[in-house]
């Protein structure tokens, strides 16, 4: 079964920092670039940040710049954020996404079509 | 960084009808949009990509048309298990999703 698995995800304070995992299976993990996407407590989804399937490009929200950094395993199949300098506004479930693609000529379209549950970060002191 | 509208924000329709929720982009993104649906406590699930490809295992009543600026996600007919949250998702950039279309019971 294709699955992602969130963990890490917890209570921190203003300006405390966090470490987020998702453990993939099921799938070729290195074969795929990955998301991070979070949610605020009853607000839409933001995309956080990508991942290149061989970690070489990363790319990730203006928000969390300089904050956040995203990083893979693929012997462990696993996806992580590291956040630090985290503010109140960084509340939110953060899931992880596989990011695949389909070639419809005369392009490649790219979704996000496998999820994990999501763990929730909650920055309050 | 291109935005996504979506309207309206708030659906009310019945078991049966035909629902139709649109996605505008503040910039052509060509058929770089996809849509997802979205239940209370739950992870987001694919629908739509390239703006009209049905994603495996999804039922064909749910159709995506548009391209440039403007896209539609369409219900042909409303089924119990389809009232959640739908959003759209921009990825000719770096991705941008629309704040939602909330689809609840008359």
């Amino acid at each position: 079964e294709v699955q992602l698995v969130e963990s890490g995800g917890g209570l921190v304070q203003p300006g405390g920092s966090l470490g987020l995992s998702c453990a993939a299976s099921g799938f070729t993990f290195s074969n795929y670039w990955m998301s991070w996407v979070r949610q605020a407590p009853g607000k839409g989804l933001e995309w956080v940040a990508n991942i290149k399937e061989d970690g070489s490009e990363m790319y990730n929200v203006d928000s969390v710049k300089g904050r956040f950094t995203i990083s893979r395993d693929n012997s462990r199949k696993s996806l992580y954020l590291q956040m630090n300098s985290l503010r109140a506004e960084d509340t939110a479930v953060y899931y992880c996404a596989r990011v695949s693609q389909n070639f419809l000529w005369p392009t490649h379209y790219y979704y996000m079509d496998v999820w994990g549950q999501g763990t929730t970060v909650t920055v309050s002191s | 960084d291109i935005q996504l509208t979506q309207s309206p924000s708030f659906l009310s329709a019945s078991v049966g009808d035909r629902v139709t929720i649109s996605c505008r982009a503040s910039e052509g993104i060509s058929s770089y949009l996809a849509w997802y649906q979205q239940k209370p406590g739950k992870a987001p699930r694919l629908l739509i990509y390239a703006a009209s490809t049905l994603q495996s295992g999804v039922p064909s009543r749910f159709s995506g048309g548009g391209s440039g600026t403007e896209f539609t996600l369409t219900i042909s007919s409303l089924q119990p298990e389809d009232f959640a949250t739908y959003y759209c998702q921009q990825l000719n950039t770096f991705p941008t999703f629309g704040p939602g279309t909330k689809v609840d019971i008359k």
